[in-house]
């Protein structure tokens, strides 16, 4: 069981805006930055959205981040073939004193 | 350009002890936080360990804490794990990731590409 709640998949139709939530509490998301971290199945995650809202160089601005609260979203406009991936949240947690993530969504593109 | 790259995986009977490598090249190493986070089989990401490489300071999750020891070689860029006692629980790929800090948080920016732990009899 995932310290963070993510939906266990999203899905739509190319060119979609798609959004993928991230539910946490006030020991991790509601006092620290929210990460999102992209993954293709059989290789490594890649960071994609840090510090709630912003983008690695290279990173194309269809996906965007936000953060509310103790929860937060990764927003992906624009749907394209290639955005199937699994998404995953990160935070740090303050009584846990470690980081924690969310189970992942997996992203279909019909 | 960064590059993180995880040794050391293999098959383990369970109770049995492993060590993982991670060579780092391609930033200032003794600067920066570095981590092991692992995913079982169709499962999520689980943070296991970080330390602190300028200070030396550990940090564990409960599931491998006095089991696992994560340690660092600043003359050689290497990020270590020394796990024992291992149960079919800790299958699972290994990455090292590296964190950086910023005003605004933290975060991994850059990940190895894993190595993969089977425990199993």
């Amino acid at each position: 069981q995932s310290v963070l709640t993510q939906p266990p998949s999203a899905s739509g139709t190319p060119g979609q805006r798609v959004t993928i939530s991230c539910s946490g509490s006030n020991s991790n998301i509601g006092n620290n930055a929210v990460n999102w971290y992209r993954q293709v199945p059989g290789t490594a995650p890649k960071l994609l959205i840090y510090t709630n809202n912003q983008r690695p160089s290279g990173v194309p601005d269809r996906f965007s981040g936000s953060k509310s609260g103790t929860s937060a979203s990764l927003a992906v406009s624009g749907l394209q073939s290639e955005d199937e991936a699994d998404y995953h949240c990160a935070s740090w947690d303050d009584s846990l004193n470690n980081w924690v993530f969310g189970g992942g969504t997996k992203l279909t593109v019909l | 350009e960064v590059q993180l790259v995880e040794s050391g995986g293999g098959l383990v009977q369970p109770g049995g002890s492993l060590r993982l490598s991670c060579a780092a090249s391609g930033f200032t190493f003794r600067t920066y936080a570095m981590s092991w986070v692992r995913q079982a089989p169709g499962k999520g990401l689980e943070w296991v360990s970080g330390i602190s490489v300028s200070d030396g300071s550990t940090y564990y999750a409960d599931s491998v804490k006095g089991r696992f020891t994560i340690s660092t070689d600043n003359s050689k860029n290497t990020l270590d794990l020394r796990m024992s006692s291992l149960t079919a629980e800790d299958t699972a790929v290994y990455y090292c990731a590296k964190e950086r800090y910023e005003s605004s948080g933290f975060y991994f920016d850059s990940w190895g590409q894993g190595t993969l732990v089977t425990v199993s009899s």
